[in-house]
This record gives structure tokens, C-alpha cells and sequence, in this order.
């Protein structure tokens, strides 16, 4: 079945650190793939998204390449924020708006 | 331009209750999801309307259910509530295409005693 898997949390950086949360994800077909943000106290939004092979989506700084031949979506920044502090969750999406989302990465950021 | 509005943020029931949530989409979105957050089982899928009708449901047993109205906003129903349906729902609205990001609403936090 389709699936995501998100690296554990909580991820603890110190300000202006490299940022990487590893996403991988099981497809029956071509799925979208995205990363949402969901900050303290607030709903989820939506980061950045790629549609198909080798795409990279980017926002706010951060990255993500669609890999199909090792079937990840790796989050990037080069230097995080204290106001980067949330939870990162990745996600796909091919059939209609049925979206499979990771459990969630926690990402703490210290002054 | 308004997001999407839950209502209401908070909810206290007790077991064997019923109850209905409510979601406003953002103005021209004609789809609207609702997930279930557990801090065990993550983000759930539960089931998708666009133009009034059901497109996709995910895996929960019958007594959830929804329905959307001509105006697209939408209700979420849950009847003979268990503890286990104690979560946050979250509803999320979208253009209505495949692959459209999904904009969600801030949640209504059940919490069945």
C-alpha cells in the first residue's frame, strides 16, 4: 500500500545549523509529493510540493528534490531559524485529494 | 482572503454521544478532507467531498460520517463515541484536482470522556 516515513523526532539545532529530515514513501503509481508545516498552536500549511520525477520544490529557504529511483523527498535548509521551530510532515497524494502523510518530524531550534 | 473556519475549536462529550463538526472552505473550493490527529496514529485520512459528493473515504468504521452542502462547506459526524475517537479533525480544502495542496483549518479538539 502507499505509504510515507519520516525520520523520528524531535530534531534539536542550534540556530543557523543544516537542516535535513529524511522522507522516503511507498506508491502504487505517480504520486505528488509534499512537505507541510504545522507551527505551535496553528494548522497546517502547506511548504512546498514537486509533481513529478527530479522536480524540486523550494519555500522560505527550504528544499526538496522528487527522487524517484530512491523514492524520497528529503527536507533541506542551510540555515534554520528559531522560528523554524514546528512539526514538518511529508506527504503524497495521487488519488483525488486522498493524502498519505509521515507522522510528523519535530523540529526544535535554539537561539 | 478568509482560510478555512472549524467549528467549534473545542468539544467534551461522553461516551455513546453523537456529534457534528462543521468546516467553512475557502471561498471557490470546491473540496473539502477531514483527518483525524492522534498523537499515536498521526495524521488519518477519513474522507473527501467535492461538489456534494463523497470522491474517497479512508479506513474508519461506519460511524464516521459527512455530508457537503451546495455552498461546499461541510459537516463531520460521529455517533456512539468511543475514547478512542478522542483526536484533534482537521478539515482542509482544495480547488478539487489531483494534486491540489490542501489548505487546512486550525481544528476542532474532541474529547470524549
Amino acid at each position: 500500500g502507499d505509504s510515507v516515513t519520516q525520520m523520528e523526532g524531535p530534531v534539536t539545532l542550534s540556530e543557523e545549523a543544516f537542516l535535513t529530515i529524511n522522507c522516503t514513501y511507498t506508491a502504487t503509481g505517480y504520486p505528488s509529493l509534499f512537505w507541510y508545516v504545522q507551527y505551535p498552536g496553528e494548522g497546517l500549511q502547506l511548504l512546498l510540493k514537486a509533481t513529478k520525477a527530479d522536480d524540486k520544490g523550494s519555500n522560505k529557504g527550504f528544499e526538496a528534490t522528487y527522487r524517484k529511483e530512491t523514492t524520497s523527498f528529503h527536507l533541506e535548509k542551510g540555515s534554520v531559524q528559531v522560528s523554524d521551530s514546528a512539526v514538518y510532515f511529508c506527504a503524497l497524494n495521487y488519488n483525488f485529494n486522498k493524502f498519505y502523510f509521515g507522522s510528523g518530524t519535530k523540529l526544535n531550534v535554539k537561539p | 482572503k478568509a482560510g478555512v473556519t472549524q467549528t467549534p475549536r473545542y468539544l467534551i462529550k461522553t461516551r455513546g454521544q453523537q456529534v457534528t463538526l462543521s468546516c467553512s472552505p475557502i471561498s471557490g473550493h470546491r473540496s473539502v478532507s477531514w483527518y483525524q490527529q492522534t498523537p499515536g496514529q498521526g495524521l488519518q485520512f477519513l474522507f473527501e467531498y467535492f461538489s456534494e459528493t463523497q470522491r474517497n473515504k479512508g479506513n474508519f468504521p461506519g460511524r464516521f460520517s459527512g455530508r457537503q452542502f451546495s455552498n461546499s462547506r461541510s459537516e463531520m459526524n460521529v455517533s456512539t463515541l468511543e475514547l478512542g475517537d478522542s483526536a484533534l479533525y482537521l478539515c482542509a480544502s482544495s480547488l478539487g484536482p489531483a494534486y491540489s495542496p490542501l489548505h487546512f483549518g486550525n481544528g476542532t479538539r474532541l474529547t470524549v470522556t
